[in-house]
């Protein structure tokens, strides 16, 4: 099975625009879960979505949202960026069902905000 | 605050060498405690991962051993290689959701 995909995997953009990041999960796994990885803080949790509903979220601002769709693809957004927005945001995958919970990683998309 | 406690920070181990790093946590609700391995510019790779009902888990050159009454987990990597330089995760989630907390992270260097 192809693994978790992420686009894009580089981005650039100046504080006070918006980005959008997209998440493909493994084939059959309904379960996503959004990261933000930085060297200061480490790896936060942000937000988990199962058949597109958020079950869970974690202590970031509001303008942090993410959403899934019905083919359990989800996409992140982060609106009016700040510097320490910059991040490496990365996807994880997990199946249906709570036995095992293994969540597997994508490679992330890395944020650069200037 | 960081629900998870990992220690070293870095450890340098030579080829052949056992590395072994530690973690602790306080929640009682958590019942799933993996581990991951990171390259640079690379996800979080699953390695392996316990429950609370087993003490010690292997996998290869990989062990964890879990300690529930003393809340700690430690992950042992036997016959250490070049390739298994890495940054290393530990991680724990309550058994209601999955959401997993991670220690702060452990990068080893393994020295040929």
């Amino acid at each position: 099975k192809a693994g978790v995909t992420q686009t894009p995997r580089y981005l650039i953009k100046t504080r006070g625009q918006q980005v959008t990041l997209s998440c493909s999960p493994i084939s059959g796994h309904r379960s996503v879960s959004w990261y933000q990885q930085t060297p200061g803080q480490g790896l936060q949790f942000l937000f988990e979505y199962f058949s597109e509903t958020q079950r869970n979220k974690g202590n970031f601002p509001g303008r942090f949202s993410g959403r899934q769709f019905s083919n359990s693809r989800s996409e992140m957004n982060v609106s009016t960026l700040e510097l320490g927005d910059s991040a490496l945001y990365l996807c994880a995958s997990s199946p249906s069902g709570g036995l095992g919970k293994t969540q597997y990683f994508g490679p992330g998309t890395r944020l650069l905000v200037l | 605050q960081q629900q998870v406690k990992q220690s070293p920070q870095s450890l340098i181990v030579q080829k052949g060498g056992i590395s072994i790093i530690n973690c602790a946590y306080e929640n009682t609700a958590f019942d799933y405690f993996p581990w991951y391995q990171q390259f640079p510019g690379k996800g979080p790779a699953l390695l392996i991962a316990i429950r609370p009902d087993v003490s010690e888990k292997k996998e290869g050159r990989f062990t964890i051993s879990f300690n529930k009454s003393a809340k700690q987990f430690s992950l042992h990597i036997m016959d250490s290689q070049p390739g298994d330089s890495a940054t290393y995760f530990c991680a724990a989630s309550p058994s209601s959701d999955y959401k997993l907390s991670f220690g702060a992270g452990t990068t080893v260097t393994v020295r040929a």
